[in-house]
């Protein structure tokens, strides 16, 4: 069964607004990432944030990590068109594999 | 999609026959992963290489097969395609760096119709 799950499943808002996404996971992690697809394609490496970590910053994405929640949250600040995609986040529990959720679609209008 | 191709890319097939998708891999990484993806799953794995020779199964492995001869090369095979097994599928890599770190790169997908 999936490890983690996003909320919302969907959301909708205006270019140069906040995006803000939740993951929540059932079982000890070594580390969590987030991901990007847009339409029709592969998933794309986004962030990672180890479990010792508590706020992982790259560019316009902040991800925060509450280990004692097993959650954690994906912001995208001044959203631009092209976040419009879908968002997965994923567990590392250190066994070769990640768990990935059933992912939050993202879209900004104009 | 940095060094890896899955092919075909679409395929149509019916019932009751095998397929075979191809992952193939330029980056000599270790770790392969075959995954499908379908309406409000996610991602689910299948199987997955940590070397050559070297496959486990996923969490939704039954009815697919897959082998791993060369460190580049990962076939996924459906024995006997079944409706339920239509899908998108992704080829993903990694190598394994340290006991924390496990970043995959996606292959760009195989949309597989079973009618």
């Amino acid at each position: 069964s999936q490890q983690g799950e996003e909320d919302p499943q969907a959301l909708s808002i205006q270019e140069g607004e906040n995006a803000t996404m939740n993951c929540s996971y059932k079982t000890s992690i070594n580390n969590l990432q987030w991901y990007r697809q847009n339409s029709g394609r592969g998933l794309v490496h986004l962030i990672l944030i180890r479990s010792n970590e508590r706020e992982k910053h790259s560019g316009r994405l902040r991800v925060t990590l509450d280990t004692s929640k097993k959650s954690s949250s994906l912001l995208i600040t001044a959203s631009r068109a092209a976040d419009t995609a879908s968002y997965f986040c994923a567990t590392d529990a250190g066994d070769y594999k990640l768990s990935f959720g059933a992912g939050t679609t993202v879209t900004v209008r104009a | 999609d940095a060094g890896i191709t899955q092919s075909p890319r679409h395929k149509v097939t019916e019932t009751g026959t095998p397929v075979t998708l191809r992952c193939h891999q330029t980056e000599n990484h270790r770790y392969m992963y075959w995954y499908r993806q379908d309406p409000g799953h996610g991602l689910r794995l299948i199987h997955y290489s940590y070397g050559v020779k070297d496959t486990d199964k996923g969490e939704v492995s039954d009815g697919y097969s897959v082998s791993r001869s060369k460190t580049e090369d990962f076939l996924l095979t459906l024995e006997s395609a079944t409706s339920s097994q239509t899908s998108v599928y992704f080829c993903a890599i990694s190598e394994w760096a340290g006991s924390s770190y496990n970043e995959q790169f996606f292959g760009p997908g195989t949309r597989l119709t079973v009618l």
